[in-house]
């Protein structure tokens, strides 16, 4: 069936370095690609997204890449501060309906200061 | 701004107790949706709607079905409640017809079934 796989589980960084994960999709009509960001207790929130006819979208700090061909997308977010400690889920569209999503596992973020 | 609530934080049952989880949104959305939240499982699909007395199966509907009379309330029901339904869930809504737009949480509903 559709899956995605997200990587790594846990990450941790110093405040200041980048951090990278990764997803990959098995759908190859999945079109549209949203990073959400769920802070301790709270609700999952949409922090950055990416259509499938684009290969990089970048917003401040935080940036998303897409490879179509090998059916993977990474976020990216470089100098990392306390606030971005989080779980962060990346999901895919099943097929073309961008209203319904495939959520990967997530990735626990911790930012040591 | 969408808010989507849920109508209680934490929840306590007994196994085979028969579990209604609510949600309301207020932005009109047609679509709507209930997720189950397991650590190392992330977000799986539980049961989605996509307009008033319309479902449809996600991915992991056993033992679970739901209710949409009014538009705005999503009502997820444990039929029986188990230990393994013992999870965070997550009721979500989205406007429907407009591509591309942000599934709207709730805060989630912590349910322990003893």
């Amino acid at each position: 069936g559709e899956n995605v796989e997200q990587h790594p589980s846990t990450l941790s960084v110093q405040e200041g370095d980048s951090a990278v994960i990764k997803c990959t999709y098995s759908d190859s009509a999945s079109n549209y690609f949203p990073w959400y960001k769920q802070e301790l207790g709270k609700r999952p929130q949409l922090i950055i997204d990416i259509r499938s006819n684009v290969g990089e979208k970048k917003d401040q700090r935080i940036a998303v890449t897409l490879n179509k061909t090998a059916k993977h997308f990474s976020l990216h977010i470089t100098e990392t501060q306390p606030e971005d400690s989080a779980v962060y889920f990346c999901a895919a569209s099943r097929g073309g309906a961008t209203n319904k999503l495939i959520f990967g596992t997530g990735t626990l973020l911790a930012v040591q200061p | 701004d969408v808010k989507v609530t849920q109508s209680s934080r934490y929840l306590v049952k007994r196994t085979g107790e028969k579990v209604f989880l609510e949600c309301v949104q207020d932005m009109d959305h047609e679509n709507m949706f209930w997720y189950r939240q397991d650590p190392g499982l992330g977000l799986r699909l539980i049961y989605f709607s996509y307009d008033v007395k319309m479902k449809e199966k996600g991915d992991i509907p056993e033992g679970y079905s739901v209710s949409r009379e009014k538009k705005e309330r999503f009502s997820l029901i444990l039929e029986s409640a188990s230990t393994n339904q013992t999870s965070m869930y997550l009721c979500a809504s989205i406007v429907s017809g407009k591509d591309f737009s942000p599934l709207h949480f709730g805060n989630g509903t912590r349910l322990t079934v003893t």
